[in-house]
C-alpha cells in the first residue's frame, strides 16, 4: 500500500528564514509520481510541483526548491526567504504511474510565517 | 480559464437530508475526481470518472454516497441520507488526462446538524 508521512504537523518560523518541509513515502511500485499542493487560508488546493520517479534531479522554482532522494524514499520542500504569503497547509502526495491520479495524501504541515 | 467550479462553497443541513453537491471540470479535461477532507482522515480519494465514466469507487464510504457524470462538463455527489458524520470539506478535482496533475475547486464546506 502507498503511504505518505509528513511528520511535521505545524512549523512557525520568522520572515525572511529558510524553512523545510519533510516528506516521506513508501509504495512499492518501481514508477510512481510525487507532487506537492500548497493550501492557503481560502482552502482550495493548489499544485506546486510534480516529479516522477525516473528523474532525481533537484528542482528549483525561484524561492521555492524540492529535494528527492530515492535512497531515502524522500522528496523535501524548501522555501528560501520565506514570505507570508507562504503561511498555508502544504500537502505531499504520491500517486502510481500507470493510471489515473489516484493522489495519497500526507496529512499536511501547517505552515505559519510570522512578520 | 474559469477553473474547477463546486457549488455551494457551504452548505448546511440537518441529518438525515439529502445533499448535492455539484462540480464543473475545467473545459477539454477528461478526468475529473471527488476528494474528501476530514480533520481525522485528511484527503481522501472518494471516486474518479474518465470520459464520463466511472472507474474506480473504492473510497466512496457507503451505500448513502453516489456520484454522477452525465455529460463532460458535469458532476454531482449525493448523500443520501446525509449524516453528522459526513461533514467535510468536499473537493472536485480535473485534468486533462489521467495522469496529468488535478486541478482543484474550491471546496464545499459540508456541515450536517
Amino acid at each position: 500500500a502507498q503511504k505518505v508521512t509528513q511528520a511535521q504537523t505545524e512549523i512557525s518560523v520568522v520572515e525572511k528564514e529558510d524553512v523545510t518541509l519533510d516528506c516521506v513515502y513508501e509504495t512499492r511500485d518501481t514508477t510512481y509520481y510525487l507532487f506537492w499542493y500548497k493550501q492557503p487560508p481560502s482552502g482550495e488546493l493548489v499544485f506546486l510541483i510534480r516529479r516522477n520517479s525516473f528523474d532525481e534531479q533537484n528542482e528549483i522554482s525561484g524561492r521555492y526548491s524540492w529535494n528527492f532522494q530515492k535512497s531515502t524514499s524522500s522528496f523535501n520542500f524548501t522555501i528560501t526567504a520565506s514570505q507570508v504569503v507562504d503561511s498555508a497547509v502544504y500537502f505531499c502526495a504520491l500517486s502510481d504511474f500507470q493510471g489515473a491520479q489516484k493522489l495519497v495524501f500526507g496529512q499536511g504541515t501547517r505552515l505559519t510565517i510570522n512578520p | 480559464d474559469a477553473g474547477v467550479i463546486q457549488s455551494p462553497r457551504h452548505e448546511v443541513t440537518e441529518m438525515g437530508q439529502e445533499v448535492t453537491l455539484r462540480c464543473k471540470p475545467i473545459s477539454g479535461h477528461n478526468s475529473l475526481f471527488w476528494y474528501r477532507q476530514t480533520m481525522m482522515r485528511g484527503l481522501e480519494l472518494l471516486i474518479y470518472f474518465n470520459n464520463n465514466v466511472p472507474i474506480d469507487d473504492s473510497g466512496m464510504p457507503e451505500d448513502r454516497f453516489s456520484a454522477k457524470m452525465p455529460n463532460a462538463s458535469f458532476s454531482t455527489l449525493k448523500i443520501q441520507p446525509s449524516e453528522p458524520r459526513d461533514s467535510a470539506v468536499y473537493f472536485c478535482a480535473s485534468s486533462f488526462r489521467s495522469n496529468e496533475k488535478l486541478f482543484f475547486g474550491s471546496g464545499t464546506q459540508l456541515s450536517v446538524l
